[in-house]
């Protein structure tokens, strides 16, 4: 897997787009990189995922850098209810392999 | 609806006894996963399945065993429980070859305190 690494914590105001970002500067070719959130005593929920191309989704939009070391995911009109812990991993091959995840950044929606 | 379940949201126990925690998914997939989650520690991942009676250490397998006898089942043990195993235990599932959907799906987590 490509490490990441992600502020620890970061404000957004209620409304605002929320920019969260993500480094993984030793990601390969074939590595996507996966978005999830964690909601307070909650499991955490998948939001997106992308290779190459910027992706979109009715949660969020993921930016990709085009050299692929850096992401971010994009959360374009931020709810109190997107407060949670974003985690950002870039696994080798998702389907077959453990998947790791960090610490991530805990988003707070300021009202 | 897509479903991970965990028996137990809540439990405590006390400190020698042996403990199951159960973990059923109604998708079919062939792969499932333990987490445990600590404070500042995020999710570090304790024993993962890639089919029924297979399974393979994660990061932190020590003071833990697993089973899988049936697909939709995982199950963690916790041979002789020490209060240091206090935590949140996530269970997870998602298809083998999911590089399509990147997704993995979470039960709601079972916070077991061992006092």
């Amino acid at each position: 897997d490509a490490k990441t690494t992600q502020p620890p914590s970061m404000d957004c105001a209620e409304g605002r787009a929320a920019n969260l970002p993500c480094n993984h500067s030793t990601i390969s070719g074939n590595e996507y990189v996966y978005w999830y959130r964690q909601i307070h005593s909650q499991g955490p929920q998948y939001i997106i995922h992308g290779l190459k191309n910027n992706e979109t989704n009715e949660m969020a939009s993921l930016i990709i850098t085009e050299d692929r070391k850096s992401s971010t995911l994009i959360l374009p009109h931020a709810t109190l209810r997107d407060t949670a812990v974003y985690y950002c991993i870039a696994p080798t091959n998702f389907g077959n392999e453990k998947l790791t995840f960090g610490t991530g950044t805990r988003l707070t929606i300021i009202p | 609806d897509v479903k991970v379940t965990q028996s137990s949201r809540y439990l405590v126990k006390r400190t020698g006894e042996k403990v199951f925690l159960e973990c059923v998914q109604d998708m079919d997939h062939e792969n499932m996963f333990w987490y445990r989650q600590d404070p500042g520690l995020g999710l570090r991942l304790i024993y993962f399945s890639y089919d029924v009676k297979m399974k393979e250490k994660g990061d932190i397998p020590e003071g833990y065993s697993v089973s899988r006898e049936k697909k939709e089942r995982f199950s963690l043990i916790l041979e002789s429980a020490s209060t240091n195993q206090t935590s949140m235990y996530l269970c997870a599932s998602s298809l083998r070859l999911a590089v399509n959907t990147g997704e993995l799906f979470f039960g709601e987590g079972s916070r077991l305190t061992v006092l």
